[in-house]
Order: structure tokens, then sequence, then C-alpha cells
């Protein structure tokens, strides 16, 4: 069965600075795909960023960018120039091949980030 | 674009009652999911819809839950004799038309349930 492990419950970077967030993951798949997606206080999750493993370029959305390692099977997403508004929980999740067990996500645990002015 | 929308915000039931949470996806999505959050985790995978037909559900959806989706539309998932293990933010997705891996789920705000 796949896993998704984040290892940093809790993080807090400094406004306008650069911060990165971990994530691995256990899979025998050679094809599927990753995401961040990012959780306000009491508002809805909503997409950051999204990686097909199959794509060898690492994904970038504005200010968010992923470090893709398929071999080391980590998934890290760098946020530069850190916004107040960047504030969230951050989960990492993964889909298997063709959209998986019908496109279920599986999650990992999230980590809390608090972006300091 | 109205997003996913799901009533009601909050429930606080007794235990041993029965609770319905709604889920209105975006109109054009043929594909709907039920994911439940506990405090420090990640969502958990409950059950998913395509259209009407509800063609996966996980072991961790007991006997006591169901859920529907009539007529491809809105869904409602339903805890029978709730027990305070059943505590959780309830979330609804949903995403499509297109292949599975190109239509990200777009998530609803959540039901927060607290059993007493």
């Amino acid at each position: 069965a796949q896993t998704v492990t984040q290892s940093q419950p809790e993080m807090s970077v400094q406004e306008a600075e650069t911060v990165t967030l971990s994530c691995t993951y256990d899979t025998s798949e050679n094809n599927y795909y990753l995401f961040w997606y990012k959780q306000p206080p009491s508002r809805q999750m909503i997409l950051v960023i999204r990686q097909e493993a199959y794509k060898q370029q690492n994904a970038t959305e504005n200010r968010f960018s992923v470090n893709f390692q398929k071999a080391a099977k980590s998934f890290s997403l760098k946020i530069s120039d850190s916004q107040l508004g960047d504030t969230a929980m951050y989960f990492c999740a993964f889909m298997g091949p063709y959209g998986g067990s019908q496109g279920n996500l599986i999650f990992g645990k999230g980590t809390k980030l608090s972006v300091k002015p | 674009d109205t997003g996913v929308s799901q009533n009601p915000r909050h429930k606080i039931t007794k235990r041993g009652q029965n609770v319905t949470f709604r889920c209105d996806p975006i109109s054009e999505h043929n594909r709907l999911y039920w994911y439940r959050q506990t405090l420090g985790q990640g969502p958990e995978f409950l059950t998913y819809f395509q259209n009407e037909a509800q063609l996966e559900k996980s072991r961790l959806l007991s006997d006591r839950f169901s859920a529907e989706r009539p007529k491809g539309s809105f869904s409602t998932l339903e805890i029978q004799r709730t027990e305070q293990g059943d505590s959780a933010m309830y979330l609804c997705a949903s995403s499509g038309p297109g292949q599975i891996y190109n239509s990200p789920l777009h998530f609803g705000n959540g039901t927060r349930l607290t059993v007493t």
C-alpha cells in the first residue's frame, strides 16, 4: 500500500523568505501523480501544485516549485518570497497510475506553516 | 463556478443519534468523493461516486455509514447510531469531466461533526 510521510509537523518562516516543506512517499508503481494542497485556517483545501512522475522536469506555479526526486521517492515544496497569506496547513498527496483506485488521494499528515511578519 | 458546497458547516449530536450531511459539487463535475479528517491527520478517503454510481468504498466506511448521490448531482452522507469516534471533519470533493489524473479535486469547506 502506498504511504505518504510529512516529517515536519510545524514550520515557520519570515515574510519574504524561502521555505521548503518535505514529503516522502512509498510506492511500487512507476507512474503516479503527486500533489501539494493548502488548507488555510477555517477555509477549504485548494490545490497548490501537481507533478506527474513520468515528467523529469520539476513543476512550478509562480512562487511555488517542487523538487521531485523519483529515485529517492521525495517530493518537497519550495515557497519563495513567503507571504502572510501562505500561512496554512500543507498536505502532500499521492495518486496511483491512471488515477489509482478511482482517483482517490492518499494524504500525509500535513505541515503547519506559519509566515511571520 | 460556485465551488463545492457542504451543509451544515457544524453539527453537534448526541451519541446514538443519526446525522446526515449534504454536498453539492461543482455542476459540471461527474466525480464526487467523501473524505474524513481528524485532528492532526490528513484527509482519509471514504467513498467515491461517478455520476450516480458508488464505485468504491473504503474499509473505513462501516455499516453505520451510507452515502448516496441520486441523479448524479448532490450527495448525502448519513451516519447512523453515531459514536464519539465519528467526531471529525467530513470533506466532500468533486472533479471532472475528463481523465481522472488531469482533473484535480476541488474540496468543500467541510462539515465538522462533534458527537457528545
